[in-house]
């Protein structure tokens, strides 16, 4: 079945620098989301992009549909401690369910 | 306005029980889904409710099953439990589904002992 790549699988910062993250797969997607999830908590909506080249930002988060349809990518600027957790990453295509990958756990040192 | 709620957060079972777990979703949302969360597996969808009709399932086994009623509220029931069932079982909502974007409750935590 379809399955999802996230890279790196686990990120050490330190506060104030910008983080790069990204997610692929041998197989074209129709719509990309990325998520957050806190401890003890369901993951949160972040992004969703529909469109091949689509580059959408959400306050400091800026995330890409790759132009191939097999990858997408987020980036984070001027990072917080309150950016810590686990970014997922999710495709989908029509008639089809979401896939989600395996996650980016990020960790944010002061 | 209210996110989706499910009950009960925390759960303790025994191998061989069962238990059914609750959805409320956003309001106004009519697609609901159910997915599982592991360490080892991620997230790994269950199946999806549209207007009291599952519309999709993902490779689970048939102890795992739902339904959704007409107020778009849904429950997940997974009978003879085993100690691989322990996971965080998480609900998301949206509107018809089909493409949109999930919103997700805060899970159950399910722990078979």
């Amino acid at each position: 079945g379809q399955q999802l790549n996230q890279s790196p699988q686990s990120m050490f910062i330190q506060e104030g620098e910008d983080v790069s993250m990204n997610c692929t797969s041998s197989s074209i997607f129709n719509t990309w989301l990325w998520y957050k999830q806190d401890p003890g908590e369901g993951p949160v909506l972040l992004i969703a992009l529909y469109k091949a080249g689509e580059l959408t930002s959400n306050g400091r988060l800026t995330a890409q549909f790759g132009i191939t349809r097999k990858d997408s990518f987020l980036n984070i600027s001027a990072s917080i401690p309150s950016d810590v957790g686990i970014y997922f990453c999710a495709g989908l295509n029509y008639g089809q369910n979401f896939v989600f990958g395996p996650g980016t756990r990020l960790s944010v040192l002061p | 306005k209210a996110g989706v709620t499910q009950t009960p957060r925390y759960l303790i079972k025994t191998r061989g029980q069962q238990v059914t777990l609750s959805c409320s979703p956003i309001s106004g949302h009519r697609s609901v889904s159910w997915y599982q969360q592991t360490p080892g597996q991620g997230l790994q969808f269950l199946f999806e409710y549209f207007s009291e009709t599952q519309r999709n399932k993902g490779n689970f086994p048939g102890r795992f099953s739902g339904r959704q009623f007409s107020n778009s509220r849904s429950e997940m029931n997974v009978s003879t439990l085993e100690l691989g069932d322990s996971a965080l079982y998480l609900c998301a909502s949206s509107l018809a589904g089909t493409g949109e974007p999930q919103h997700f409750g805060d899970g159950t935590r399910l722990s078979i002992l």
